[in-house]
């Protein structure tokens, strides 16, 4: 019964190969983000969708491209990867504007 | 600048002390502030949300906002081994959608 679910949970792959991580929610939420959380805790956002449509965009190579099938799942898929995109990747969800997040357990991408 | 800055620590107390965390921000427009805590290897879970300025408690745990001097604190009282964790704090405008500005996170030890 896991509120925000993200898969897979770690994810080891070589540069320059194209990988996707999925994030599910079941707690009834309108809003989904997508954050990276680098080796000092930093995290920042990088996508915010609401009702499948997206609102924030933050500066991410186009390289990220977020997809919400639906409201409660928000998918990224990164393409062509490089060394400096090794961090972990929350996935978060709200309902509504300002309400606090919940997050996911992340996920662990390691470039080789 | 960053938007919010946040003392990295590391900071260890024995069980029992009283634990102060705390953060500052630089945009005066901040009205939606967040504490989380985050354990290793898992995403970072809410403990408190407050809207403006004053105290909100919770159990052992209370939060402080004093938007004339743009500073955040988060006091755990009682301090358990259990409370080991990074903490983090958010906060948004009401102008900046569901975009929210973490903190790099206080990592907090408790020693038995």
């Amino acid at each position: 019964d896991t509120a925000v679910s993200q898969t897979p949970k770690y994810l080891v792959t070589q540069m320059g190969n194209d990988k996707s991580i999925k994030c599910e929610q079941n707690l009834g939420h309108d809003t989904m983000y997508w954050y990276k959380q680098d080796s000092k805790k930093f995290l920042k956002i990088m996508f915010s969708y609401n009702n499948k449509e997206l609102i924030i965009n933050e500066t991410v190579p186009n390289r990220f491209s977020p997809k919400s099938p639906d409201k409660a799942h928000l998918n990224l898929h990164i393409n062509s990867l490089e060394l400096g995109d090794s961090a972990v990747y929350f996935c978060a969800s709200s309902q509504g504007v300002h309400q606090p997040q919940h997050f996911g357990d992340g996920t662990r991408l390691s470039i080789l | 600048q960053k938007e919010v800055e946040q003392d990295p620590g590391p900071l260890s107390v024995p069980e029992g002390a009283i634990v102060s965390l705390n953060c500052t921000y630089s945009n005066s427009a901040f009205q939606y502030f967040m504490w989380y805590r985050q354990y290793s290897r898992k995403g970072p879970e809410l403990l408190m949300y407050t809207y403006s300025s004053g105290n909100k408690e919770d159990g052992r745990f209370t939060a402080q906002v004093d938007k004339s001097s743009k500073y955040i604190s988060l006091f755990i009282r009682d301090s358990q081994p259990s409370d080991s964790a990074t903490y983090l704090c958010a906060m948004s405008t009401p102008n900046t959608g569901n975009q929210f500005y973490f903190g790099t996170g206080t990592s907090l030890t408790v020693i038995p």
